[in-house]
């Protein structure tokens, strides 16, 4: 079967740095997404990685290890109005997006 | 660009009536919208996939008499919730595809359903 995992929450600092991991077992893989989701509203885009290495955008910035089935997303300087789940979502061999059920990040001052 | 538009974005409604939302792409077109639910502190749930010209393919468990989609353009898409009752109270998101050399799907703000 085709699984995502993610851990179910985090919490950390105000101007910290934080990881939040993603490993997949998928039939294919033709690149992985990070999406942004805050509370009652719809998810946004935050990421694409289809080659291994490290993608960087701001104070975000998203990681794919292809060989292990894994990806992170990194996030620096939290800010408060960075508490939200955050989607890991595969694209299988079949170009269906597969989801992850989200890690729900908690920001503290 | 890639902005998708959810209609309506709220709405309660009673036991056993039709409520109809509407997604729109509203500067890119898109040949495959996809219908999410979202249950709270859970994860999106994919409902069906929509393809503009041709009838949507259903995930297992949705109840596609139920759960009506029609994609009758290549920029708009609709989801009827027929006879709705108060489990099908839930948020629903729709998504659109642009083919930009990676599947990315844009979603739109999403629809809060409420039925009494």
């Amino acid at each position: 079967g085709q699984n995502i995992d993610q851990p179910t929450e985090m919490t950390a600092t105000e101007g910290a740095i934080v990881q939040i991991n993603c490993t997949y077992q998928t039939s294919g893989f033709n690149g992985l997404f990070w999406y942004q989701q805050h509370a009652g509203e719809a998810p946004t885009f935050l990421s694409y990685n289809v080659l291994d290495g490290l993608e960087e955008k701001g104070r975000f910035s998203s990681f794919l290890s292809r060989s292990k089935g894994y990806s992170y997303l990194l996030l620096k300087e939290l800010q408060m109005k960075d508490s939200a789940s955050y989607l890991c979502a595969v694209i299988d061999s079949n170009y269906q997006l597969i989801w992850g059920a989200g890690t729900k990040l908690i920001i503290k001052p | 660009g890639a902005v998708v538009s959810q209609h309506p974005s709220r709405v309660i409604c009673k036991s056993g009536t039709s409520v109809k939302i509407e997604c729109r792409s509203l500067d890119f077109q898109a040949t495959t919208m996809f219908w999410y639910r979202q249950f709270p502190k859970k994860s999106l749930m994919l409902m069906a996939t929509s393809n503009e010209g041709s009838k949507a393919t259903y995930e297992q468990g949705v109840e596609k008499d139920k759960f009506l989609i029609n994609h009758a353009s290549l920029t708009l898409s609709t989801l009827t919730v027929t006879s709705a009752h108060p489990e099908d109270s839930s948020f629903y998101i729709c998504s659109a595809e642009r083919t930009s050399g990676y599947n990315e799907q844009f979603f739109g703000p999403g629809t809060r359903l409420t039925v009494l």
